[in-house]
Parts: structure tokens; sequence; C-alpha cells
């Protein structure tokens, strides 16, 4: 089975700080993705990553970066933690295969920003 | 752009009813479509998918069937339980996109009683 692990189940982090959650998949799958889940919103995509290296933006990848130095770990920061940054954070990854596009989640990191 | 619409919750069921969820798309392309369930606490799982027209997706007594006519992939279970109180959404994946954007609709979600 995919496993998606994520750094973190719950952080508090203060305005201004700097926010680094991890993400590690184990199936050696080309994508990996973050999302945050907010009440009455859904999932919105923050950034996605097809390859080491490579990086495309998402719908709401403001206040965000991502680094993806290695094919298994995906890194999402937050450079400036804001309260509207406050929500629930989930990374996923896709095994990039023509026509296999489900995709496996790990369990969130529930952010709060004071 | 493609969309996904899924019925508001909550939606709460005595042990042993009959469950459906609706779920409607748009889409430009030829979409897989996905469901996925979200237990208390964890990330999402794919519950179901379906790849084309008229496809039927089942897994631990649920089902979906890929309806193009009316762009719809409607979920049913014949006798929930307790254990399926979730969340529930309906997704798909373009493969224009070639897999990278995934539509998640808003989620569904699902209380049973005993």
């Amino acid at each position: 089975d995919v496993k998606v692990t994520q750094s973190s189940r719950y952080l508090v982090k203060r305005t201004g700080e700097k926010v680094f959650l991890e993400c590690v998949q184990d199936m050696d799958h080309e994508n990996m993705f973050w999302y945050r889940q907010d009440p009455g919103l859904g999932l919105r995509l923050i950034y996605f990553s097809y390859d080491v290296k490579m990086k495309e933006k998402g719908d709401i990848p403001e206040g965000y970066s991502v680094s993806r130095e290695k094919k298994e770990r995906f890194s999402l920061i937050l450079e400036s933690a804001s309260t509207n940054q406050t929500s629930m954070y989930l990374c996923a990854s896709s095994s990039g295969l023509a026509g296999i596009y489900e995709q496996y989640f790990g369990p969130g990191t529930r952010l709060t920003v004071t | 752009g493609d969309s996904v619409t899924q019925m508001e919750g909550p939606v709460t069921l005595s042990e042993e009813a009959f469950l459906t969820i609706n779920c409607t798309y748009t889409a430009t392309g030829y979409p897989s479509l996905f469901w996925y369930v979200q237990y208390p606490g964890e990330g999402l799982q794919l519950l179901l998918k379906a790849t084309k027209a008229d496809d039927k997706g089942s897994n631990k007594g649920f089902e979906a069937t890929y309806r193009k006519e009316t762009t719809s992939f409607h979920l049913e279970k014949g006798s929930v339980q307790v254990s399926d109180s979730a969340v529930y959404f309906c997704a798909l994946s373009d493969p224009g996109t070639g897999g990278f954007k995934t539509i998640f609709g808003a989620g569904t979600r699902l209380f049973v009683k005993a």
C-alpha cells in the first residue's frame, strides 16, 4: 500500500514565523501535491510537483512556496505565517502513469497561526 | 472550466438505510471520476473510481456509475453502517491536464445513527 506521511499532525505557530510542512511518500510516485482544506471550501490546490525540482502553482499559491529536492519528499513553506493560513494541510501523491490519476493522501497537518 | 457539484450535507441516516449522495460534473474532455472518503481525523482515501462512460466503480458495498448522458456519478450503498460515518468527496481528473488537476466537490458529511 502507498503510504504518505506528514511530519506533524498538529502545529501551532505565531504570526510572522517561517513554517515548514514536510511530506514523504514511499511508492516512487512522480507527482506530489499540497492542498489546504477549509470548511465549506473543500480542497484547494496550493502547489504540485511532477518531478524533482519541478513545481507548478495551483489555485491558491500566494503566501506559500514549495521544495522538492528528492523524489519522495515535498515540502510546503509558509514564508511568514499569517492567521488566515490557519487550516488543515493535506499532502498527496500520484503515480504519474498515463491514465492513472488517483491520489493518495497523508493524514493531514492541522496548522494554527496565532 | 471543469467543476464538480455534490449534494450538501449533512446527511443523517439510521443504520441499514439506503444511501445516495448525488454528484454531477462539468468537463470539456472525458474525465476519470472518483469518490474519496475522509474519516474523522484522517486524510482522504480513494473509495472507488470509474474511467469511462457506463463504468461502475465499487468498493466496500459502495457503488457509483459513470453516466455521461446525465454527467453524473452518484454514490450509493444499500445498507449503511455506523462505521460509514465520514465525509465523502466526489472528484474528477481530466486527462487533458495530465492528471495534475483533480477537481474536488465540497464534500458531503454522512452521519449514521445506531
